[in-house]
């Protein structure tokens, strides 16, 4: 089945060490997204990438990098975890060029733990 | 900006009754609005989407109504089952890329 998976599922770093969170997808979708989730709340948008086009969210903090050397992958880069870092990161995908929305397409998510 | 709220309280209800859910938006009518069903622990999963020019859209047991003169949305789940329990999240598109989500209501259905 065609999918969004997101590695690892659980990830624990320590305060100021740098991590990479994963996501791919095999829907062939054009518009990759990564979304900040804490406990009770919205999912907030970090960043997306239109193909190649990477579209940073004002508020995003530098903090926060992301990569998509593909279609296919799309990588989180925490460059220094601060306590309040800690959330669930969404990796979720849509495909642009169909009329009207676009329905998000997630995955897993990956629950990070800054120690 | 636009802000989309969502009942902020958990909603509990009995086996077999409708649960209704409301999500109510400030300012400009968005174009779509589109809920999502979220378990603990997962990613949020896509139920249903409403067009601003259509009063009621439904799929199985689901029901989603739009209200442009109220700035609501109502979600119903009918002959709810306890695995119908998840938190339920409103979306508000204005544009193709653009999907601002609500905290979600927590729903637990008791048997």
């Amino acid at each position: 089945d065609a999918m969004v998976i997101q590695n690892p599922r659980y990830q624990v770093t320590q305060f100021g060490k740098p991590v990479t969170l994963s996501c791919s997808q095999t829907l062939n979708h054009n518009v990759m997204y990564w979304y900040q989730q804490k406990s009770s709340q919205a999912p907030k948008l970090l960043f997306h990438y239109y193909d190649k086009d990477f579209n940073n969210e004002a508020d995003t903090p530098d903090n926060f990098q992301s990569r998509r050397p593909n279609t296919s992958f799309c990588f989180l880069d925490i460059r220094s975890p601060g306590l309040g870092d800690a959330a669930m990161y969404l990796c979720a995908t849509s495909r642009d060029g169909d009329r009207g929305p676009q329905v998000r397409y997630f995955g897993p998510g990956t629950r990070l733990t800054v120690l | 900006s636009q802000k989309i709220e969502q009942n902020s309280e958990a909603l509990n209800i009995q086996e077999g009754k409708t649960a209704t859910l409301t999500c109510n938006y400030t300012n400009y009518s968005p174009a779509y609005l589109q809920w999502y069903r979220q378990d603990p622990g997962r990613g949020p999963v896509f139920l249903l989407l409403i067009r601003e020019n259509e009063k009621e859209k439904r799929k199985e047991r689901l029901k989603v109504t739009f209200d442009t003169t109220l700035k609501q949305s109502l979600f119903h789940i009918t002959a709810s089952q306890p695995a119908d329990s998840a938190t339920y999240l409103c979306a508000h598109s204005g544009s193709a890329r653009q999907l601002t989500f609500g905290s979600g209501t927590q729903l637990t259905v008791l048997p």
